[in-house]
């Protein structure tokens, strides 16, 4: 079945970059997504990229996909203690719109 | 445009009881899914609706889950009898889809989910 890992934890300045990482098995995935999870809450939807992309910038969001090493990651440009949550990579595995989601990287920001 | 409604937001109950969830999708989401998160681990699809048919619900536990999807609107998950593993979180989400590529009509909108405790 499809695998999605995800580096557990980042510590990060506030002002600074966070750049969080993602690999999947599955070349045929179609859509990826980031989402956002903070404490009790459900996740919301921060921005996805189609596989025929290799860069999406939405503000502070910069999605890069590497379709070749099957890597994606998520660059967070001036990180202020807001974006302190749980970060999940999550692809696409068939036509439904089925999701496979990684594990979740925790950030912390610190002043 | 209103999210996706969940109730009860905390549910705490002791093994072999019984427990249910609702979940009121976006209006006009064909697609409605149920998953659970347990701590420490991303979400795990239970079960995908269409409409009011099921699509995917090979992860679901038959034996003890069972989810229904009325009129094509809103659903039910219901836990029948509760183990200690079943302790975690139950998301609902919805997509307007389907695509048959994949795309944005299948991106999925989460609701604050059901903190499930089983003593």
């Amino acid at each position: 079945g499809e695998d999605v890992e995800q580096s557990l934890f980042l510590s990060v300045r506030e002002g600074d970059s966070s750049v969080i990482n993602c690999t999947y098995t599955d070349s045929s995935s179609t859509y990826l997504y980031w989402y956002k999870q903070e404490p009790g809450a459900g996740l919301q939807l921060l921005t996805y990229i189609f596989s025929n992309m290799d860069m999406k910038q939405d503000q502070r969001l910069t999605v890069l996909l590497n379709k070749k090493d099957k890597h994606l990651s998520l660059r967070i440009a001036d990180t202020q203690t807001g974006d302190s949550a749980i970060y999940f990579c999550a692809v696409t595995t068939d036509s439904w719109g089925k999701l496979q989601f990684g594990a979740g990287t925790q950030v912390v920001v610190t002043p | 445009e209103a999210g996706v409604a969940q109730s009860p937001r905390y549910k705490i109950i002791e093994k072999r009881q019984s427990v249910a969830f609702w979940c009121n999708p976006i209006s006009g989401h064909a697609t409605l899914y149920w998953y659970q998160q347990i701590l420490g681990q991303g979400p795990k699809l239970l079960i995908q609706f269409q409409n009011n048919g099921v699509v995917d619900d090979s992860q679901l536990p038959k034996d003890r889950f069972s989810a229904e999807r009325l009129k094509g609107v809103d659903s039910t998950l219901k836990i029948q009898p509760a183990k200690l593993e079943d302790s975690a979180v139950y998301l609902c989400a919805s997509s307007p889809g389907p695509s048959l590529a994949g795309g944005p009509r299948d991106t999925q909108y989460f609701g604050p989910g059901t903190r499930l405790t089983v003593l």
